[in-house]
C-alpha cells in the first residue's frame, strides 16, 4: 500500500520570496516516480514536476525544484521567485509501476502581494 | 503536452436522473484512463480505471452499477451517473495515461465537471 502524507493544509508566501511545500510518502515498491501537480482555481490539474526514484539528483524546472530524500522518503517542492500566478492547491503524488497515482491531501498556497 | 477534453464542464439534474460525463483524449491514444471524484477542499479520490474494451476495476466503496464507465474506443470514456442524488453531487475529473504501461507517469488530466444534484 502507499502513503501520501502533506502535512501542511496551508502555506503562504511573499510575491518574490521562495517557500517549501513538504511532502512524505511511504511505498514498499523499489521502483516508483513521484510529482507535484498544482490545482489552480480552474481546477485543472497541471503536472508541475516530476521525479524519478532511481534518479540521485534533484528535478528542475524552472523555479520549481525538488528536495528528494530517498532514504528519508521525503520529496520537498521548492518554489524561488514566488508569483501571484503560483497561488493554487498543490498535490504531491506517488506512483509505482503500471499502477495509478496516489494523492497527499494537498496544501493550499497563497502568495502575498 | 497531451490534452484531455471533458463535457459538460458544468451540469445541473434533477435528483433520479442520469448524467453522462464524456473524456476524451483529442492529440493521443489513451490506453487507460482513470475517472476521480474530489470533495471541496480535499485531494482526488480515484473512483475506477478503465482500459479500452475491457470493464472498469473500480476502487473499494465504489458502486460499479451506480458509476457506470464506458471506454469503448482509445480517446473516449464515459462516466455515468444513474439515478444521481444530491450526494452525488462533486467534481468529477477524468485523467488519461499515454502508452501501455505509463511507467514515467505521462498520465494528463481533463479541466473536470461539477456536478449539481437537486
Amino acid at each position: 500500500a502507499q502513503t501520501v502524507t502533506q502535512s501542511q493544509p496551508e502555506m503562504s508566501v511573499q510575491e518574490a520570496e521562495t517557500v517549501t511545500l513538504s511532502c512524505t510518502y511511504d511505498t514498499s515498491e523499489s521502483d516508483y516516480y513521484l510529482f507535484w501537480y498544482k490545482q489552480p482555481p480552474s481546477r485543472q490539474m497541471i503536472l508541475v514536476i516530476r521525479q524519478e526514484a532511481y534518479k540521485q539528483q534533484n528535478a528542475t524546472e524552472n523555479r520549481f525544484s525538488v528536495n528528494f530524500q530517498k532514504a528519508a522518503k521525503s520529496f520537498s517542492l521548492k518554489i524561488s521567485d514566488s508569483q501571484l500566478g503560483d497561488a493554487a492547491m498543490y498535490f504531491c503524488a506517488c506512483k509505482t509501476g503500471a499502477n495509478n497515482l496516489f494523492f497527499g491531501t494537498g496544501t493550499r498556497l497563497t502568495v502575498i502581494p | 503536452g497531451a490534452v484531455v477534453s471533458q463535457h459538460p464542464s458544468r451540469v445541473i439534474c434533477k435528483s433520479g436522473t442520469s448524467v453522462k460525463i464524456e473524456c476524451r483524449s483529442l492529440d493521443f491514444q489513451a490506453t487507460t484512463m482513470f475517472w476521480y471524484r474530489q470533495f471541496p477542499k480535499q485531494s482526488l479520490m480515484l473512483m475506477a480505471t478503465s482500459n479500452e474494451g475491457s470493464k472498469a476495476t473500480y476502487e473499494q466503496g465504489v458502486e460499479k452499477d451506480k458509476f457506470l464507465i464506458n471506454h469503448a474506443s482509445l480517446t473516449l470514456s464515459t462516466l455515468t451517473v444513474t439515478s444521481a442524488h444530491p450526494e452525488d453531487s462533486s467534481f468529477y475529473i477524468c485523467s488519461a495515461r499515454v502508452g501501455l504501461a505509463g511507467r514515467r507517469g505521462g498520465q494528463f488530466f481533463g479541466p473536470g465537471t461539477r456536478l449539481t444534484v437537486l
